[in-house]
């Protein structure tokens, strides 16, 4: 069964700070990959998503993350975080074969100080 | 464009009660799935349904149903509730093929007294 582990449960930054989340999948074959935010009273929303190609990928509001293969990993990055980027992270995966079930990790709440 | 809808919103319930929840994917999705959030869990997988017919289940007890309507709205029932059913149920919603994005609604909470 596949599986996702979030490094940090809660990471405190001060605004313009680089963000860095960690994720990392166990499954061995062909995965895709999302990073989800829950925004305070929220709905989930897609940040990005890796599906193939190019492994570095760009999503919405400067965030970007990298597939790195070898290492199972697919961490969430941003140059410059601000007060309006606080809120809970969601690394997420499914397995090639079944594009409707996704395995979620735990979470990160993202904290920006302003 | 609706987003996924989702009723109630909020709803509170006694032990042994069972309860209905319901999901209005956007329009020309096909495919819903639903998830279960608690703090301690996480976000965990209920089931999917796909043109009535549910495709993939995770591992929760049979208390735990759902169904797909011809207009592909889809409802999700708890039987015999219990304390720790207590959580926001979200639904989400996709269009079918690969590769697409799923998107969720806002979630019904759910409490158990």
């Amino acid at each position: 069964a596949q599986s996702v582990s979030q490094h940090n449960h809660h990471v405190i930054l001060s605004e313009a700070a680089s963000l860095e989340l960690g994720c990392n999948y166990s499954y061995g074959g062909t995965v895709n990959l999302f990073w989800y935010v829950q925004y305070p009273g929220q709905h989930l929303q897609l940040l990005l998503k890796y599906f193939s190609g190019d492994p570095l990928v760009k999503g919405i509001k400067g965030f970007e993350a990298e597939f790195i293969k070898s290492k199972f990993s697919f961490n969430l990055r941003k140059p410059s975080v601000q007060w309006s980027d606080t809120a809970e992270y969601f690394c997420a995966v499914n397995s090639g074969g079944s594009n409707y079930k996704l395995t979620f990790g735990k979470g990160t709440l993202l904290t920006v100080n302003p | 464009k609706a987003g996924v809808t989702q009723t109630p919103r909020y709803l509170i319930k006694t032990r042994g009660q069972q309860v209905t929840l319901s999901c209005s994917p956007i329009s020309g999705h096909r495919s819903v799935s639903w998830y279960q959030q608690t703090p301690g869990q996480g976000l965990q997988f209920l089931f999917e349904y796909f043109s009535e017919t549910q495709r993939n289940k995770g591992n929760f007890p049979g208390r735990f149903s759902g169904r797909q309507f011809s207009n592909s709205r889809s409802e999700m029932n708890v039987s015999t509730l219990e304390l720790g059913d207590s959580a926001l149920y979200l639904c989400a919603s996709s269009l079918a093929g690969y590769g697409n994005t799923i998107y969720f609604g806002e979630g019904s909470w759910l409490t158990v007294v």
